[in-house]
């Protein structure tokens, strides 16, 4: 069974600074996904970003982007120019094929102004 | 589309009393989750619909904890009786989950927010 690991509970940045969130996970599969969700107060399931792991080009969508590293499993999120609107609880989640996606157990974030 | 919706949003109920919560998944959506969010387990899923037939409820946790979804475009939670440790954010979700390659994400409902007391 596939596993998803992300080992900072919590995390803080400084607004307008550069933080980035860690992601694990583990799986014999070679076509798959991931994901970052976003999980403001309002408790709303948001995407984030999304990478293909047949795609070597990390995946960036606007101020969000995403180290993708295959042969380690590592998948982190890196978010430039941080805003108080991204304090939230951000969840790393693996797709493969037609199964369900497989979610680790979150980081809060938390923007300082 | 409106998106996933899921209601009740909140629901307040006593201890042995029958919880139906329900979803309107995305029209066209073949794939049909529903995760329970707790702050010790995080998001665990319970059960998992294709096109309207249950795929996999090994993550219901009790008989008393029932789904079914009678078409397309409704699904349905039960818990019955309820107790107090079933408190938590119970999100329904849907998908397109096509060929490899064609997969796409989840798209999640706002969430129920349920307390047993």
């Amino acid at each position: 069974a596939q596993t998803v690991t992300q080992s900072q509970p919590e995390m803080s940045v400084q607004e307008a600074e550069t933080v980035t969130l860690s992601c694990t996970y583990d799986t014999s599969e070679n076509n798959y996904y991931l994901f970052w969700y976003k999980q403001p107060p309002s408790r709303q399931m948001i995407l984030v970003i999304r990478q293909e792991a047949y795609k070597q080009q990390n995946a960036t969508e606007n101020r969000f982007s995403v180290n993708f590293q295959k042969a380690a499993k590592s998948f982190s999120l890196k978010i430039s120019d941080s805003q108080l609107g991204d304090t939230a609880m951000y969840f790393c989640a693996f797709l493969r094929g037609n199964t369900p996606l497989v979610f680790g157990k979150g980081t809060r974030l938390s923007v300082i102004a | 589309d409106a998106g996933v919706i899921q209601s009740p949003r909140h629901e307040v109920t006593e201890m042995g009393q029958e919880v139906t919560l329900r979803c309107k998944p995305i029209s066209g959506h073949d794939y049909l989750f529903w995760y329970r969010q707790t702050m010790m387990r995080g998001l665990e899923l319970l059960i998992y619909f294709n096109n309207n037939v249950p795929i996999d409820d090994s993550g219901m946790p009790e008989d008393r904890f029932s789904a079914k979804m009678p078409n397309a475009s409704f699904s349905t939670l039960k818990i019955q009786p309820s107790e107090p440790r079933d408190s938590a954010v119970y999100f329904c979700a849907s998908s397109l989950v096509g060929r490899p390659r064609r997969s796409t994400e989840a798209f999640f409902g706002q969430g129920t927010r349920l307390t047993v007391v």
